[in-house]
């Protein structure tokens, strides 16, 4: 079946530090590739999305880079803020299959001034 | 335009009862779909509908069942309540049946004593 597989955290950052979250997938069909944030007590916000390989999702200075060779959806922030700490999540919806997404574990980002 | 309402946004029930929880959708959404979110299994599928049509199923007990109402809102049903079925559940729309945008609600924490 499908999944996804994002590195465990939480990761702990200063503030400007740059940020990369590791993101391996595998999937049944061609899939279209999402991360997703969540801060406390809210639903899931999209980020960023790629929908073939080769593109590039970026929004609010994160950027993920859709790689079929290696099967990989890394999202990178060059400076993050204080704000930006929540958890994110990578996820995968295989096209002209519905709207169903294979959500990853999630990787809980801590952001210090 | 409003988001995703889902209500209500807690609920506390006891082993054996059993819960029902709503889901309106974006306007002009005629896809919705649930998500189960609890810190050991993270977020998994439970069900997508589409014009009142279940169209994909997660891999769940035959207690949680769902449905999908003409003006696309949808519910979710949990009979005989488990203490392991306490989790978030949140609801997606989408616009159309596949290949769309998921838009995520507050979800309903659901505590079951």
């Amino acid at each position: 079946g499908d999944s996804v597989t994002q590195m465990e955290g939480p990761v702990t950052l200063s503030e400007e530090a740059f940020l990369t979250i590791n993101c391996t997938y595998t999937a049944t069909g061609y899939p279209s590739l999402f991360w997703y944030v969540q801060y406390p007590g809210e639903g899931l916000q999209l980020l960023l999305k790629a929908t073939k390989a080769d593109d590039k999702g970026s929004n609010k200075g994160f950027e993920a880079t859709y790689r079929k060779e290696t099967t990989s959806f890394h999202l990178e922030k060059g400076s993050v803020q204080v704000s930006d700490s929540a958890v994110y999540f990578c996820a995968l919806r295989i096209n002209n299959a519905g709207n169903m997404l294979t959500f990853g574990g999630g990787t809980r980002l801590m952001v210090k001034p | 335009k409003a988001g995703v309402t889902q209500t209500p946004r807690y609920l506390i029930k006891t082993r054996g009862q059993q819960v029902t929880l709503s889901c309106s959708p974006i306007s002009g959404h005629r896809s919705v779909s649930w998500y189960q979110q609890t810190p050991g299994q993270g977020l998994q599928f439970l069900f997508e509908y589409f014009s009142e049509t279940q169209r994909n199923k997660g891999n769940f007990p035959g207690r949680f069942s769902g449905r999908q109402f003409s003006n696309s809102r949808s519910e979710m049903n949990v009979s005989t309540l488990e203490l392991g079925d306490s989790a978030l559940y949140l609801c997606a729309s989408s616009e159309t049946a596949t290949d769309t945008e998921a838009f995520f609600g507050q979800g309903t924490r659901l505590t079951v004593v």
